[in-house]
């Protein structure tokens, strides 16, 4: 499987609830960054949290890392519609130039 | 400033044509990446320009493929003789540096290439 997959595939909440998507990966990693995605559109980079680093904030959005279990979750609070979009994570693999992407979390914020 | 461009944004061509994907990074970018997209798919690395470094092909997925860049500036990728596996999102992005420095990546929309 690839390095970098997230969890769950699919998640469908109401407005106003919080959106929690998870990253598995295998491999040591330099930082591991979050894009979105919308419809038809290229990816946005959302955060970036170094290896060193355990939790990072911005906006209404929570990162975690945890080199020990190779592991990041995205939490997305109060959510809105407009979050509505694929989420991917992508891990800068120690050792390698070009990022490797796992294959996204399909986010639906219901109005 | 502007974002990264690549044209066109779609395209249709018969099987066995070549086909041209232009990028336009972000002014002052030196690093440059393409990547593939498959529906409902993540990202697949295809090719990495460092500044005037050599470029890393590593993605490429046959000889079908390459890329070219001038400088850190525009880069072109050709698919020669596509074949309907061809068909997907060829998305482009760039960054101030390469991926090790902690820099996030750019991307453009993508050209969405449909091969009858």
């Amino acid at each position: 499987s690839q390095q970098g997959e997230e969890d769950p595939q699919a998640l469908s909440i109401q407005e106003g609830e919080n959106a929690t998507m998870n990253c598995s990966y295998k491999t040591s990693i330099n930082n591991l960054q979050w894009y979105r995605q919308n419809s038809g559109r290229g990816l946005v980079h959302l955060i970036l949290i170094r290896s060193n680093e355990r939790e990072k904030h911005s906006g209404r959005l929570r990162v975690t890392l945890d080199t020990s279990k190779k592991s990041s979750s995205l939490l997305i609070t109060a959510s809105r519609a407009a979050d509505t979009a694929s989420y991917f994570c992508a891990t800068d693999d120690t050792g390698r130039r070009a990022l490797t992407f796992g294959s996204g979390t399909r986010l639906q914020v219901q109005p | 400033g502007a974002g990264v461009s690549q044209s066109p944004s779609n395209k249709v061509t018969e099987k066995g044509k070549d086909v041209e994907l232009r990028c336009d990074p972000i002014s002052g970018h030196t690093a440059l990446y393409w990547y593939r997209q498959r529906l409902g798919q993540g990202l697949e690395f295809l090719i990495y320009f460092q500044g005037n470094s050599a470029p890393d092909k590593s993605g490429l997925p046959s000889d079908r493929f390459s890329a070219e860049r001038t400088g850190e500036s525009v880069s072109t990728l050709t698919i020669q003789r596509t074949q309907q596996e061809d068909s997907a999102v060829y998305l482009c992005a760039s960054s101030l540096a390469q991926t090790g420095v902690n820099q996030p990546q750019h991307f453009g929309d993508g050209t969405r290439l449909s091969i009858l």
